[in-house]
């Protein structure tokens, strides 16, 4: 079945880096534009960062613009974020979601992962 | 930046009663807005696409209607399992795909 799992979570220090992935199965990534959102521990839901379903566009929220970095490897069928220079308040929970659409950039999304989760803290 | 208001944060109501949860943008988004479920800790769930369309596999009691800045999410005839909490996202922009700050519904 269709199916988002992330992996690469866990716990970092203040202005290191970490790198999220996630694995899709059950469908052609190669088609769909993928996103991150974010959840900080009992908040509201965060766009993080948008790519094309054939990677030429990518789009990041202003708040990780220039410190993450959106990625994908259509080949692998795996999407990417690259995390640097962490802050405290980068803690949440990640999820990849899928846009509905295909190849569409600017869509709901239908399908989400599990989430993983990210805690910077010294 | 298009900022999403959602209202009430909180809505109480009895099983059975008709839920009305309200989303505004400071700007028009056309309509490109999405309503999501979200219940404790799980992911979120896409319930409405493009301001009135149901996604695939959700219950006809949900539906969704407004164009511009007024939306609404209502839920005609509110079930146990619908307590969760809300989110509206706009689209409409690549560059903030948004969502509001939720409504937490409960029974």
């Amino acid at each position: 079945q269709v199916q988002l799992v992330e992996s690469g979570g866990g716990v970092v220090q203040p202005g290191r880096s970490l790198r999220l992935s996630c694995a899709a199965s059950g469908f052609t990534l190669s088609t769909y534009a993928m996103n991150w959102v974010r959840q900080a521990p009992g908040k509201g839901l965060q766009w993080v960062a948008v790519v094309s379903y054939d990677g030429s566009d990518k789009f990041h929220a202003d708040s990780v613009k220039g410190r993450f970095t959106i990625s994908r490897d259509n080949v692998k069928n795996t999407l990417y974020l690259q995390m640097n220079s962490l802050r405290t308040e980068d803690t949440a929970i990640y999820y990849c979601a899928r846009a509905l659409t295909r190849r569409i950039t600017i869509s709901a999304f239908d399908v989400w992962g599990r989430g993983t989760m990210v805690t910077v803290s010294s | 930046e298009i900022v999403l208001t959602q209202s009430p944060a909180t809505l109480s109501l009895s099983p059975g009663e008709r839920a009305t949860l309200s989303c505004r943008a400071s700007q028009s988004v056309d309509s490109q807005l999405a309503w999501y479920q979200q219940k404790p800790g799980q992911a979120p769930r896409l319930l409405i696409h493009d301001a009135s369309n149901r996604a695939t596999g959700i219950p006809p009691r949900f539906s969704g209607s407004g164009s511009g800045t007024d939306f609404t999410l209502t839920i005609s005839s509110l079930q146990p399992e619908d307590i969760a909490t809300y989110y509206c996202q706009k689209y409409n922009n690549a560059r903030a795909l948004t969502f509001g700050g939720g409504t937490k519904v409960e029974i």
